[in-house]
Protein backbone atom coordinates (compact mmCIF):
# COMPACT_ATOMS: atom_id res chain seq x y z
CA UNK A 1 0.00 0.00 0.00
CA UNK A 2 1.49 3.54 -0.79
CA UNK A 3 1.44 6.18 1.09
CA UNK A 4 -0.32 8.69 -1.21
CA UNK A 5 -2.53 7.39 -3.97
CA UNK A 6 -2.65 9.24 -7.36
CA UNK A 7 -6.14 9.05 -9.45
CA UNK A 8 -6.12 8.28 -12.38
CA UNK A 9 -3.49 6.37 -13.37
CA UNK A 10 -3.67 7.11 -16.82
CA UNK A 11 -5.45 10.07 -18.72
CA UNK A 12 -5.87 10.76 -22.38
CA UNK A 13 -6.75 13.53 -23.74
CA UNK A 14 -7.35 16.17 -26.60
CA UNK A 15 -5.98 19.27 -27.12
CA UNK A 16 -7.69 22.19 -25.04
CA UNK A 17 -9.47 20.05 -22.53
CA UNK A 18 -9.20 20.55 -19.04
CA UNK A 19 -8.64 17.81 -16.23
CA UNK A 20 -7.66 17.46 -12.92
CA UNK A 21 -5.42 14.87 -11.08
CA UNK A 22 -5.67 14.22 -7.60
CA UNK A 23 -3.33 13.14 -4.40
CA UNK A 24 -4.75 11.51 -1.50
CA UNK A 25 -3.31 10.70 1.85
CA UNK A 26 -4.69 8.70 5.17
CA UNK A 27 -1.38 10.83 6.32
CA UNK A 28 -0.67 14.40 7.13
CA UNK A 29 2.25 15.84 5.58
CA UNK A 30 4.24 19.01 6.52
CA UNK A 31 4.49 19.49 2.88
CA UNK A 32 3.43 18.44 -1.02
CA UNK A 33 5.48 18.39 -3.57
CA UNK A 34 4.15 18.06 -7.68
CA UNK A 35 6.81 16.56 -9.80
CA UNK A 36 7.03 16.21 -13.63
CA UNK A 37 8.58 13.72 -15.62
CA UNK A 38 9.31 13.18 -19.25
CA UNK A 39 10.72 9.69 -20.73
CA UNK A 40 13.86 9.10 -19.85
CA UNK A 41 14.51 11.67 -17.31
CA UNK A 42 14.22 12.31 -14.15
CA UNK A 43 11.46 14.80 -12.72
CA UNK A 44 11.43 17.86 -11.69
CA UNK A 45 9.95 19.99 -9.58
CA UNK A 46 6.77 21.77 -10.47
CA UNK A 47 5.43 23.09 -6.82
CA UNK A 48 5.27 22.95 -3.50
CA UNK A 49 2.56 23.61 -1.17
CA UNK A 50 2.94 24.33 2.72
CA UNK A 51 -0.31 25.54 3.92
CA UNK A 52 -3.44 23.76 4.44
CA UNK A 53 -5.87 25.20 1.77
CA UNK A 54 -3.12 26.65 0.13
CA UNK A 55 -3.79 27.13 -3.91
CA UNK A 56 -0.73 27.70 -5.98
CA UNK A 57 -1.05 29.39 -9.84
CA UNK A 58 1.66 28.63 -12.25
CA UNK A 59 0.06 29.36 -15.93
CA UNK A 60 -2.18 27.23 -16.82
CA UNK A 61 -1.57 24.61 -13.95
CA UNK A 62 -3.48 25.01 -10.56
CA UNK A 63 -2.41 23.04 -7.47
CA UNK A 64 -4.27 23.40 -4.21
CA UNK A 65 -3.53 21.65 -0.88
CA UNK A 66 -6.43 19.92 1.05
CA UNK A 67 -7.14 21.63 4.69
CA UNK A 68 -6.34 18.67 6.65
CA UNK A 69 -2.99 18.43 4.84
CA UNK A 70 -3.39 15.23 3.63
CA UNK A 71 -4.57 15.55 -0.01
CA UNK A 72 -3.78 17.30 -2.95
CA UNK A 73 -5.07 18.19 -6.30
CA UNK A 74 -3.48 19.72 -10.10
CA UNK A 75 -5.77 21.19 -12.32
CA UNK A 76 -4.71 22.10 -16.12
CA UNK A 77 -6.70 24.16 -18.03
CA UNK A 78 -6.51 23.84 -21.46
CA UNK A 79 -4.09 21.02 -21.91
CA UNK A 80 -1.36 21.40 -25.07
CA UNK A 81 0.47 18.48 -26.06
CA UNK A 82 3.35 19.84 -24.03
CA UNK A 83 1.95 18.89 -21.18
CA UNK A 84 2.27 15.16 -21.59
CA UNK A 85 4.50 13.88 -19.38
CA UNK A 86 4.58 11.80 -16.18
CA UNK A 87 2.85 13.77 -12.70
CA UNK A 88 3.84 12.83 -9.64
CA UNK A 89 3.09 13.75 -6.24
CA UNK A 90 5.56 13.27 -3.11
CA UNK A 91 5.24 14.37 0.39
CA UNK A 92 7.48 15.31 3.29
CA UNK A 93 7.07 12.46 5.66
CA UNK A 94 10.28 11.35 7.57
CA UNK A 95 11.40 11.46 4.15
CA UNK A 96 10.10 12.32 0.97
CA UNK A 97 7.74 9.71 -0.41
CA UNK A 98 6.11 9.42 -3.45
CA UNK A 99 2.69 8.31 -5.41
CA UNK A 100 2.64 5.89 -8.20
CA UNK A 101 2.15 9.02 -10.62
CA UNK A 102 -0.92 10.06 -13.19
CA UNK A 103 0.93 10.05 -16.89
CA UNK A 104 -1.14 12.33 -18.86
CA UNK A 105 -1.23 12.10 -22.78
CA UNK A 106 -2.64 15.24 -24.74
CA UNK A 107 -3.48 14.67 -28.50
CA UNK A 108 -3.00 17.27 -30.90
CA UNK B 1 27.04 23.26 -12.53
CA UNK B 2 26.22 19.80 -13.57
CA UNK B 3 23.94 19.36 -11.30
CA UNK B 4 23.14 15.47 -10.42
CA UNK B 5 25.11 13.11 -12.49
CA UNK B 6 24.70 9.34 -12.92
CA UNK B 7 26.36 6.65 -14.62
CA UNK B 8 25.85 4.24 -16.21
CA UNK B 9 23.03 4.80 -18.29
CA UNK B 10 22.33 1.85 -19.03
CA UNK B 11 23.70 -1.52 -17.63
CA UNK B 12 22.80 -5.18 -17.87
CA UNK B 13 23.57 -7.85 -15.47
CA UNK B 14 23.27 -11.62 -14.96
CA UNK B 15 22.14 -13.14 -11.62
CA UNK B 16 24.51 -13.14 -8.94
CA UNK B 17 26.45 -10.50 -10.43
CA UNK B 18 27.70 -7.13 -8.27
CA UNK B 19 27.94 -3.81 -9.61
CA UNK B 20 27.80 0.13 -8.49
CA UNK B 21 26.07 2.66 -9.64
CA UNK B 22 27.61 5.98 -9.28
CA UNK B 23 26.19 9.14 -8.13
CA UNK B 24 27.31 12.71 -7.56
CA UNK B 25 26.22 16.18 -6.65
CA UNK B 26 27.79 19.87 -7.31
CA UNK B 27 25.09 21.69 -5.43
CA UNK B 28 26.57 21.16 -2.02
CA UNK B 29 23.70 19.22 -0.87
CA UNK B 30 23.94 17.45 2.41
CA UNK B 31 20.77 15.43 1.82
CA UNK B 32 21.29 12.34 -1.27
CA UNK B 33 18.66 9.40 -2.05
CA UNK B 34 18.21 6.67 -4.08
CA UNK B 35 15.05 5.50 -5.50
CA UNK B 36 13.98 3.10 -7.72
CA UNK B 37 10.85 3.66 -9.96
CA UNK B 38 8.71 0.35 -11.66
CA UNK B 39 5.92 0.45 -13.75
CA UNK B 40 2.59 1.58 -10.93
CA UNK B 41 4.83 1.65 -8.41
CA UNK B 42 5.68 5.15 -8.57
CA UNK B 43 9.78 6.21 -7.27
CA UNK B 44 10.17 4.23 -4.17
CA UNK B 45 13.13 5.03 -1.74
CA UNK B 46 16.26 2.49 -1.17
CA UNK B 47 18.66 4.33 0.89
CA UNK B 48 19.10 8.02 2.31
CA UNK B 49 21.42 9.95 3.55
CA UNK B 50 21.31 13.12 5.40
CA UNK B 51 25.46 14.46 5.31
CA UNK B 52 28.77 12.21 5.17
CA UNK B 53 29.04 9.49 6.87
CA UNK B 54 25.60 9.05 7.69
CA UNK B 55 23.27 6.47 5.63
CA UNK B 56 19.82 5.21 6.49
CA UNK B 57 17.51 3.41 4.65
CA UNK B 58 14.30 3.73 3.01
CA UNK B 59 11.34 1.54 2.22
CA UNK B 60 12.77 -1.13 -0.44
CA UNK B 61 16.65 -1.19 1.53
CA UNK B 62 17.05 -5.04 0.87
CA UNK B 63 19.75 -6.57 -1.30
CA UNK B 64 21.40 -2.88 -1.53
CA UNK B 65 24.22 -1.12 0.10
CA UNK B 66 25.40 2.30 0.68
CA UNK B 67 28.11 4.36 2.04
CA UNK B 68 28.67 8.36 2.04
CA UNK B 69 32.08 9.25 2.53
CA UNK B 70 31.85 12.59 1.01
CA UNK B 71 29.57 15.47 0.31
CA UNK B 72 29.08 15.18 -3.56
CA UNK B 73 29.39 11.16 -4.00
CA UNK B 74 26.38 8.71 -2.77
CA UNK B 75 27.02 5.10 -4.69
CA UNK B 76 24.63 2.38 -4.58
CA UNK B 77 25.59 -1.24 -4.35
CA UNK B 78 24.39 -4.23 -5.66
CA UNK B 79 25.88 -7.19 -4.25
CA UNK B 80 24.24 -10.18 -5.66
CA UNK B 81 21.75 -9.02 -8.32
CA UNK B 82 18.69 -10.91 -8.73
CA UNK B 83 15.40 -10.42 -11.64
CA UNK B 84 13.33 -8.70 -8.98
CA UNK B 85 16.16 -5.52 -8.95
CA UNK B 86 15.47 -5.03 -12.57
CA UNK B 87 13.95 -1.25 -12.59
CA UNK B 88 15.34 2.13 -13.25
CA UNK B 89 16.89 3.82 -10.64
CA UNK B 90 17.29 7.27 -9.94
CA UNK B 91 19.81 9.29 -7.80
CA UNK B 92 18.18 12.18 -6.29
CA UNK B 93 19.96 15.68 -4.09
CA UNK B 94 18.49 18.40 -1.85
CA UNK B 95 19.53 21.08 0.83
CA UNK B 96 17.12 19.21 3.85
CA UNK B 97 15.58 16.41 2.54
CA UNK B 98 12.14 17.90 2.43
CA UNK B 99 12.32 20.60 -0.07
CA UNK B 100 13.28 20.41 -3.68
CA UNK B 101 14.33 17.23 -4.75
CA UNK B 102 17.26 17.10 -7.86
CA UNK B 103 17.17 14.39 -10.01
CA UNK B 104 19.97 12.46 -11.73
CA UNK B 105 18.71 11.32 -15.34
CA UNK B 106 18.33 7.89 -13.89
CA UNK B 107 20.04 4.24 -14.85
CA UNK B 108 18.04 1.47 -16.06
CA UNK B 109 19.17 -1.93 -14.89
CA UNK B 110 17.99 -5.09 -16.26
CA UNK B 111 19.29 -8.43 -14.45
CA UNK B 112 18.59 -11.52 -16.81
Amino acid sequence: TQLLEQSPQFLSIQEGENLTVYCNSSSVFSSLQWYRQEPGEGPVLLVTVVTGGEVKKLKRLTFQFGDARKDSSLHITAAQPGDTGLYLCAGAYNDMRFGAGTRLTVKP
Amino acid sequence: NAGVTQTPKFQVLKTGQSMTLQCAQDMNHEYMSWYRQDPGMGLRLIHYSVGAGITDQGEVPNGYNVSRSTTEDFPLRLLSAAPSQTSVYFCASSYDGKDTQYFGPGTRLTVL
